[in-house]
């Protein structure tokens, strides 16, 4: 069966270091992966996406890489601010048409 | 512009009572999902739907469970009777779907269950 797995311990650092969060996979081929970031008591806001033929992605201190041999995928976060406490939700597309499989998450708590 | 809009934000109920959660997704999203989140765990699909076609409801109980889309907008889920196990935070997304460019998911700020 198709299964996701993420960090389930907490990820603790310090301000301005770098977090490195994983999601590795099985059974999936997905042509892409999803990331999302939720606060709690919110829903999930999503963060970006990386397509099977990109091996990095970045956006502002987020970079993201996906190594389809591995079937895994890094989420890195730079330069690292308190207001990046939160939970990180790794998602695969399971089908064409828009069903997505959610990891459960991992929290990350910086400190200042 | 309006993101999706749920309610009630929180609910508590005795068990074996019928609880509604409702709705609203971003204007022009044809797909539309529930998903239910217990704590510490990712989304779980229960139900989603293209316009107002359920084209995926295997995950959805159905003896208790059930779901509308009217007129393809808004939608309603109903938990009739509600067990102990049924606590949990039901979460509704909308999207452009595979006419989208990444797949993004809009979700709500989610409906908080509790049954007592």
């Amino acid at each position: 069966s198709q299964k996701i797995e993420q960090n389930s311990e907490a990820l603790n650092i310090q301000e301005g270091k770098t977090a490195t969060l994983t999601c590795n996979y099985t059974n999936y081929s997905p042509a892409y992966l999803q990331w999302y970031r939720q606060d709690p008591g919110r829903g999930p806001v999503f963060l970006l996406l990386i397509r099977e033929n990109e091996k990095e992605k970045r956006k502002e201190r987020l970079k993201v890489t996906f190594d389809t041999t591995l079937k895994q995928s890094l989420f890195h976060i730079t330069a690292s601010q308190p207001a990046d406490s939160a939970t990180y939700l790794c998602a695969l597309p399971t089908d064409s048409w828009g069903k997505f499989q959610f990891g459960a998450g991992t929290q990350v708590v910086v400190t200042p | 512009e309006a993101g999706v809009v749920q309610s009630p934000r929180y609910k508590i109920i005795e068990k074996k009572q019928p609880v509604a959660f409702w709705c609203n997704p971003i204007s022009g999203h044809n797909t539309l999902y529930w998903y239910l989140q217990n704590l510490g765990q990712g989304p779980e699909l229960l139900i989603r739907y293209e316009n107002e076609e359920a084209v995926d409801d295997s995950q959805l109980p159905k003896d208790r469970f059930s779901a509308e889309r009217l007129k393809g907008v808004d939608s309603t889920l109903k938990i009739q009777p509600a067990e102990l196990g049924d606590s949990a935070v039901y979460l509704c997304a909308s999207s452009l779907g595979a006419a989208g460019p990444t797949g993004e998911l809009f979700f709500g700020e989610g409906s908080r269950l509790t049954v007592l």
